[in-house]
């Protein structure tokens, strides 16, 4: 079956600081790729997307790429901003394996410092 | 707001009685999901309608849940004998499909329900 794995958090960062979030996963067709955030108090988000294989998806300063050949969708940002603190969702759409419903990874709890 | 809305958005109750969510998705939105989240998870897929046809059920769905859009546009979730086990929050999404994978989900914010 689909599944995602993506690095357990919290994660504590300064503001301005270099963000990686790991993000790798498992598709039985060819799965589009999302990752979401859900801010304190607020529902899930959509940051950004990719659908095939090297998009890179991007959106309010983050960045993605969909690596076939590593299952991997890490999310990256050049410079965290206190703002930035949230818990982010790496997920997958693969309705051509059968799964019509996003596949979640666990979430990892960003914390921005100023 | 034209997004997705959810009601109630908090709904505690005692085990062994029944409960019912609504979700409204966005206008003209042909697809509409349910998820459950869990503290510390992520959402799970429970289930998902085009239009009025309720077409995949995860097995996360037992049979005391049952989920109904009948005039294709908004749909509920009921709860039957309710079990602390089903605390959790319960997500709903929707999205206009053209059949292909990257079809965006848009997601409410959410019931919350405690069962004592």
């Amino acid at each position: 079956g689909n599944s995602v794995t993506q690095m357990e958090g919290p994660v504590t960062l300064s503001e301005e600081a270099f963000l990686t979030i790991n993000c790798t996963y498992t598709a039985t067709g060819y799965p589009s790729l999302f990752w979401y955030v859900q801010y304190p108090g607020e529902g899930l988000q959509l940051l950004l997307k990719a659908t095939k294989a090297d998009d890179k998806g991007s959106n309010k300063g983050f960045e993605a790429t969909y690596r076939k050949e590593t299952t991997s969708f890490h999310l990256e940002k050049g410079s965290v901003q206190v703002s930035d603190s949230a818990v982010y969702f790496c997920a997958l759409s693969d309705p051509g394996g059968g799964a019509d419903g996003l596949t979640f990874g666990k979430g990892t709890h960003l914390i921005i410092q100023p | 707001d034209t997004g997705v809305s959810q009601d109630p958005r908090h709904k505690i109750t005692k085990r062994g009685q029944n409960v019912t969510f609504r979700c409204d998705p966005i206008s003209e939105h042909n697809r509409l999901y349910w998820y459950r989240q869990t503290l510390g998870q992520g959402p799970e897929f429970l289930t998902y309608f085009q239009n009025e046809a309720q077409l995949e059920k995860s097995r996360l769905l037992s049979d005391r849940f049952s989920a109904e859009r009948p005039k294709g546009s908004f749909s509920t979730l009921e709860i039957q004998r309710t079990e602390q086990g089903d605390s959790a929050m319960y997500l709903c999404a929707s999205s206009l499909t053209s059949g292909r994978p990257t079809d965006t989900q848009y997601f409410g914010p959410g019931t919350r329900l405690t069962v004592l």
